[in-house]
Formats: structure tokens, sequence, C-alpha cells
């Protein structure tokens, strides 16, 4: 069955980078997406990439897909405090509900 | 206006009873689910329903049946709540299965 990876925890400096990376098994994958949990609220849908797409960049958001390694990266540049947070990779092929990784606690350090 | 909706946000509950969750969307989705997180945060897809008809079981327990009167409602009825159903349970849809799914702030039942 599908199966999707994730680092458990990130932590990053205020102003810093932060790079969260995700690992997916199934070839078949059409769509990936990047879901935000922030404490005690529901996800919230941060970004998205086909799986024809290498790269997409949104404001402090980019994207990275290497299809052949079956790896996703969110990179968040200038991390700010109300960046901590579960990040979530999920991934999905048309007909399918989304598979979720175990998401990925970033800690911001001020 | 909320785009999925669910009630109640808390639910707390002696072991053995039955109790309903609600879930309501407005974005004009023809699919909805339901999901488990669990203490550790990990989501499960439970049900998936696409147009008021079941697609995916996930292998969930028969205590757990979930009823779609029409396709912007998908309602979550557990029966003999037990210990191990204590998670927060998220509603979602989406316009298809296998595009972006938006999800409700989730319902956090507690059995005690």
């Amino acid at each position: 069955g599908e199966d999707v990876e994730q680092s458990l925890f990130l932590s990053v400096r205020e102003g810093d980078s932060s790079v969260i990376n995700c690992t997916y098994t199934d070839s078949s994958s059409t769509y990936l997406y990047w879901y935000k949990q922030e404490p005690g609220a529901g996800l919230q849908l941060l970004t998205y990439i086909f799986s024809n797409m290498d790269m997409k960049q949104d404001q402090r958001l980019t994207v990275l897909l290497n299809k052949k390694d079956k790896h996703l990266s969110l990179r968040i540049a200038d991390t700010q405090t109300g960046d901590s947070a579960i990040y979530f990779c999920a991934e999905t092929h048309l007909n399918t509900p989304l598979v979720f990784g175990k998401g990925t606690r970033l800690s911001v350090i001020a | 206006d909320t785009a999925v909706s669910q009630t109640p946000k808390y639910l707390v509950t002696q072991m053995g009873n039955d109790k309903s969750i609600k879930c309501e969307q407005n974005l004009g989705h023809d699919t909805m689910y339901w999901y488990k997180q669990d203490s550790k945060k990990f989501l499960k897809i439970m049900f998936s329903y696409n147009n008021k008809e079941l697609i995916i079981n996930e292998t969930v327990p028969n205590r757990f049946s979930p009823k779609s009167p029409d396709k912007a409602h998908l309602n979550l009825h557990i029966n003999s709540l037990e210990l191990g159903d204590s998670a927060v349970y998220f509603c979602a849809s989406s316009g298809q299965q296998g595009t972006e799914a938006f999800f409700g702030q989730g319902t956090r039942l507690t059995v005690v």
C-alpha cells in the first residue's frame, strides 16, 4: 500500500529557512500536498504540486519534487514564530483519498 | 462562511454510550471523508463517500456507521463507545477523490 514518511521534529531559529522533507512510495501519485495544523485547529492546505512539476513557489513557500527519488520538500523562507505547527505531507492519485505522513512538528526559536 | 463545519467541537462521554458527530460542507463538493487523528497526531482515512455512496471503508469497526443524507452532509454515528475511540475526528470534502481536500476544525472525542 501507499506509504508516506516524514521526520517527526524540526527546530529552527526565527529568520532562518526551514526545510521539511517527505518521501512516498506510490509511483502513481498524481498530486502531492502540504498541510499545516496549528494546535487545536484543523488542517489548512498550504500548497500542492502536480507530479509533472519539479518546483512550485508561493511567497515564502517553495515546494521541490524529485519524482525519480519520490522525494518532496517544503522550504519556508524567513521562518517566523507563527510558522510553528505540524506540517503534513500527503499524496494521492485520482479516485483515492489522501494518504498522510505522520507530520513534522516545526518549532521556531525566537 | 465556514466551508466544512463539524459539530460538536468537543465531546466527552462514558464508555458504552452512543454518540454522533455531524458534518456539513457548503463547497458543492461531491466527495466527503472522515479521518481519525490519534494522540500521536497520525491521520488515517476511515470512510470516503461520493455523492452519498460509500466508496471506501478502511477496516473500521462496525460500531462506526457513517450516514450521508445528501452530498453536503456526512454524519458519523458511533455505538458502544470504547476508550480507544478517543481521538480527534476530522471531516473533509473534495471536488473528487484525488484532489485537494478541505478539512473541518475537528471533533475531539474523549471516552471516559
